[in-house]
């Protein structure tokens, strides 16, 4: 139950399109879901994140919406930038007692 | 402030020989994290701590031991290293607020070479 399938692995988009990247969670009880960043050689960075009592939030380019019904939320790019190439990652948490489960990442590209 | 920092950046070791990873951060969190990195498996959790003398296993804990004696400090300890511990060790620190994690501050990471 605190598995966390993250998808696509890899997604390659032309500047200035939109990115869209999707995490699927099982477990219901999970109530943080927050996006890492992390370009080549540094360290993750939070970027967005949401609880569950929202079920959208936007933050300029970016934005995450969360469906607890099908128990997936999603991280929105727009109008990409190459400077948003990097690996994205998605976590949760399922309980106020447990740390973050983090998806695999997804390698995002963003051609000019 | 600096944040979280790690200590050392890189290092090379032996199979069988020992070492410990120094994690350390200023922002008085309660919460600290270690966690290994490898291409296409994303971040996993070996042990983390929720206060200063606590300390709890995540998913990948075998072959590692950590101790927090101090609530700035979070220590990395591989007793036996093997190849397959051959890996970049991020160490992680959130503050604890309502009773639910928070969001996570990363350090610089560790890239470590078991040969």
């Amino acid at each position: 139950g605190e598995n966390v399938e993250q998808h696509p692995s890899t997604l390659s988009v032309q500047e200035g399109d939109s990115a869209v990247i999707k995490c699927t969670y099982s477990d219901s009880a999970s109530n943080y879901f927050p996006w890492y960043k992390q370009e080549l050689g540094k360290r993750p960075q939070l970027i967005i994140d949401i609880r569950s009592n929202v079920g959208e939030k936007k933050d300029q380019r970016i934005a995450v919406t969360l469906n607890k019904t099908a128990k997936h939320f999603s991280l929105h790019i727009t109008e990409t930038q190459p400077e948003d190439s990097a690996v994205y990652f998605c976590a949760h948490s399922f309980s106020g007692n447990t740390p973050l489960v983090f998806g695999k990442g997804t390698r995002l590209s963003v051609i000019a | 402030n600096a944040g979280v920092t790690q200590t050392p950046k890189f290092r090379v070791l032996k199979t069988g020989q020992s070492m410990t990873l120094l994690c350390a951060q200023d922002m008085n969190h309660e919460y600290m994290y270690w966690y290994r990195q490898d291409p296409g498996m994303g971040l996993r959790l070996i042990h983390y701590s929720v206060g200063e003398g606590t300390t709890a296993k995540g998913e990948v804990p075998d072959g590692y031991n950590v101790s927090r004696l101090k609530k700035q400090n979070f220590l990395l300890g591989l007793e036996s290293a093997a190849p397959s511990q051959t890996s970049v060790y991020f160490c992680a620190s959130s503050p604890r607020k309502g009773g639910s994690y928070n969001e996570q501050f990363f350090g610089p990471g560790t890239r470590l070479t078991v040969l």
